[in-house]
Parts: C-alpha cells; sequence; structure tokens
C-alpha cells in the first residue's frame, strides 16, 4: 500500500448540493495533487498544493476548491455539484512538487443524482 | 487530438503470451514519461518509469522513442494477475509543478 489514504470510500449527493473530499498524504510527502477519473477515461488533473498554496492547476471550473494543512493532509471541495461530477476522486502525494513520482490513494467515488 | 493516446484493447491473450502496448503523446517538450496499472475500481499503482535507453523490470520492458513521441510496454510470459488497464503517463514541463497526464488506458485480459 502507498500510505496515502482518502475518505469517505463513497459518496451520493444530489445536483447543487456541496462536497468535501480528503486525503492524507504518505509520511514525508508535502505535495499533495487531485484527479478525476470519469468511467471508461484517465484520471484529469485537477490542482496541486504545496506548502498549504494551490501550486498548479487543470482545466475545472473555480466552483473546484482546495485546501492544505500544516501536516499536507489535503481537502477537495466541490460546490454546485452536476451530474457529471459524479466519477472517482483520486489523491496522489509525493515528495515535493518537481518530484515526478506520485502515489494515489483508493480514491473517492462520487455519485451525484 | 488528444495529449496522450492508447489502444483501448481490450487484448485479449492466453497466459504465457507476449504482449505489447503503444502509446503516442502530442506534447514533444514532455520531459518525464511512466506506464500505470490500474485494477478494477482501484486506484492506480506506478509500474515502471519509462527511458529513451529503455528499460526492464522483470517480463516488464518499457521503451521511450523521443523522436515520435511514443512510448511503449511489452509484457512477456503473461500471468493471470497482469490483467488490468495499463495507463500510459506524460509529465510535460509545467514550470514548478508536476501534473501527470494519463491516457484513457488499455485493458489486458490474460485468460487461461
Amino acid at each position: 500500500e502507498t500510505g496515502v489514504t482518502q475518505s469517505p470510500t463513497h459518496l451520493i449527493k444530489t445536483r447543487g448540493q456541496q462536497v468535501t473530499l480528503r486525503c492524507s498524504s504518505q509520511s514525508g510527502h508535502n505535495t499533495v495533487s487531485w484527479y478525476q477519473q470519469a468511467l471508461g477515461q484517465g484520471p484529469q488533473f485537477i490542482f496541486q498544493y504545496y506548502r498549504e498554496e494551490e501550486n498548479g492547476r487543470g482545466n475545472f471550473p473555480p466552483r473546484f476548491s482546495g485546501l492544505q494543512f500544516p501536516n499536507y493532509s489535503s481537502e477537495l471541495n466541490v460546490n454546485a455539484l452536476e451530474l457529471d461530477d459524479s466519477a472517482l476522486y483520486l489523491c496522489a502525494s509525493s515528495l515535493d512538487p518537481a518530484n515526478n513520482e506520485q502515489y494515489f490513494g483508493p480514491g473517492t467515488r462520487l455519485t451525484v443524482t | 487530438r488528444k495529449e496522450v493516446e492508447q489502444d483501448p484493447g481490450p487484448f485479449n491473450v492466453p497466459e504465457g503470451a507476449t504482449v505489447a502496448f503503444n502509446c503516442t503523446y502530442s506534447n514533444s517538450a514532455s520531459q518525464s514519461f511512466f506506464w500505470y496499472r490500474q485494477d478494477c475500481r482501484k486506484e492506480p499503482k506506478l509500474l515502471m518509469s519509462v527511458y529513451s535507453s529503455g528499460n526492464e523490470d522483470g517480463r516488464f520492458t518499457a521503451q521511450l522513442n523521443r523522436a515520435s513521441q511514443y512510448i511503449s510496454l511489452l509484457i512477456r510470459d503473461s500471468k493471470l494477475s497482469d490483467s488490468a488497464t495499463y495507463l500510459c503517463v506524460v509529465i510535460p514541463f509545467s514550470g514548478g509543478y508536476n501534473k501527470l497526464i494519463f491516457g484513457a488506458g488499455t485493458r489486458l485480459a490474460v485468460h487461461p
């Protein structure tokens, strides 16, 4: 196992609601990246957090936001949920932003109805 | 055009077969390359890095051709446990952070 944990495992929300997903990085890793994986697709980069700040962002709207805490754990928040937000949300940790090897947690499966 | 393209498969092969997956990428400035493996409804797991000189890890061999922007993965002596989706991953130069760009994956099914 990678040592990256995520919660909750599964979540069902209604369109328009808000959701918070959580991630604890592997020990010694100070960088957390979030990805969205729709069914049948590869994961897509949402953003990366380093030193409690957003360090890079993919093509996702502002209603996707995040936080990183002093212990390097992280949250992904999604506001105004849409049906297309239904996906597996993956958190990955790495030693630092320059390190290419990212290790994934088990993911949170979000269903929006 | 997608940044990373893979044949979705599925590749259905018998145990013991040799199978090869290919992947192409569009950004010539990409700096790092990987293969990840993903089992059904699980997270992706790093399988191996890919270098121009090629690298081998047991039954797995990965190769990068920068001129053709092409990455390959060869699996020899396939095992039932190799059944999974194989994701080609490229890291473009982003200046200050590394984001993984994934292909959609190639599904492999190894049968007895």
